[in-house]
Formats: structure tokens, sequence, C-alpha cells
């Protein structure tokens, strides 16, 4: 069974530009979640998908934003990148049913913002 | 009330000891505790959970114990191997608050585990 897959899995960017992020999510599952790691903040919640609504958004800027598609497939994208948002980058998929929070990570995906 | 602190930040352990990981948290709607295993250029992946009917849950060397009323939980792995050096995250979530896929996570441990 195939895992979550992140793509692209490096990307160097400059300042002011913008990226997007692709996640394929474990086949069967219906929801992604999206977390933001740096050495200072540790793990934060950036935003939950499911059914391509999103159900739930952490305390990021308008900056960040996301979306599903009718195959469960994620992306999310940064727009006016920031000095700050180099980051590790990950995807997590879960079922969706009463109980299963297991969530399943992707390797993420590295952003460097020069 | 959001937070989740987790302690030590770093712990180096001999081969064969017992590593101790503590977490606290404030928030009391929180009901499912998760313990997640990362490994350098990779994402975290779930080692063991816990929601707060039992006390203690434990899988092979691992061991969660819950503490409800003091809002405190830990993972203890028996017998570490240096293949446990990681980096270990506690988190928590909330089914009642819509967020059952929203972990918060502690600021995580870096395990060295010295042969």
């Amino acid at each position: 069974k195939a895992g979550v897959t992140q793509t692209p899995r490096y990307l160097i960017k400059t300042r002011g530009q913008q990226v997007t992020l692709s996640c394929s999510p474990i086949s069967g599952h219906r929801s992604v979640s999206w977390y933001q790691q740096t050495p200072g903040q540790g793990l934060q919640f950036l935003f939950e998908y499911f059914s391509e609504t999103q159900r739930n958004k952490g305390n990021f800027p308008g900056r960040f934003s996301g979306r599903q598609f009718s195959n469960s497939r994620s992306e999310m994208n940064v727009s006016t990148l920031e000095l700050g948002d180099s980051a590790l980058y990950l995807c997590a998929s879960s079922l969706f049913r009463p109980g299963a929070n297991v969530l399943t990570f992707g390797a993420g995906s590295r952003l460097t913002v020069l | 009330q959001q937070q989740v602190k987790q302690s030590p930040q770093s712990l180096i352990v001999q081969k064969g000891g017992i590593s101790i990981i503590n977490c606290a948290y404030e928030n009391t709607a929180f009901d499912y505790f998760p313990w997640y295993q990362q490994f350098p250029g990779k994402g975290p992946a779930l080692l063991i959970a816990i929601r707060p009917d039992v006390s203690e849950k434990k899988e092979g060397r691992f061991t969660i114990s819950f503490n409800k009323s003091a809002k405190q939980f830990s993972l203890h792995i028996m017998d570490s191997q240096p293949g446990d050096s990681a980096t270990y995250f506690c988190a928590a979530s909330s089914s009642v608050e819509r967020g059952a896929q929203k972990l918060v996570f502690g600021q995580g441990t870096r395990l060295t585990i010295n042969p």
C-alpha cells in the first residue's frame, strides 16, 4: 500500500514568489491535513480538508491557502513568500470516521526561501 | 490553552536503559494523545496512542502512562536500542472541538541511545 506522497521534496524560492506543494493521500483516505515544521516553532497545524472542504484552519496568515480535489489529492499554496516561511511542510492523511484520528504523514516538502 | 509542553528537549540513554519523555497539557477537551517518532529526512510516524479512559497502554517496548487529574502523559521506552535514536513528539487532539485531525504537538525530544 503506497504511503502519502508529497512533491516536490525540495525547492528553493526567493522572497515575494509563490509556491504550490502537492500531496497524494493513501488510497481510501479522505481527510488531508497540512503541518509546518520549523526548528523554532515545531510542528504547527495549517489546515485540514475533507471532501474538498476546509474543515479546520490554524493560525497562519491568509498567504497560506489550500484546496482538495475530488480524488482527495490536496495542494497548498503560499503566496508572497517571506524568509520565515522556510520550513518542512508535511501532509498527513487519515480515514475520516469517529475515533479514527490516526494521521499518516508524508516525508514532507522542504522549502527554502532566499 | 492549546499548548502541549514536552520535556526534556534532548535525552541521552545507554543501550538497554529506560527512556522517559514527559508531556503536559492544559485543554481538558483533549481526548486523544498520540506519540510520533521522526527520523531525519522522514515525516513523523505514529508510535503509540492513548485515550483518557485508560491510565496505561503498552505496545512492545513502548508504554504510555496517562494521568488525567494531573493532565500529564509520558512515554517509556524499555530496553532502549540505538535504532530508537530519533526525535519523539507527543501530541493531543480533541474530537469534540471538530478538530480530530488537528494535532497540537509538543516541541519534541531528541533521543540518543549510546551503544
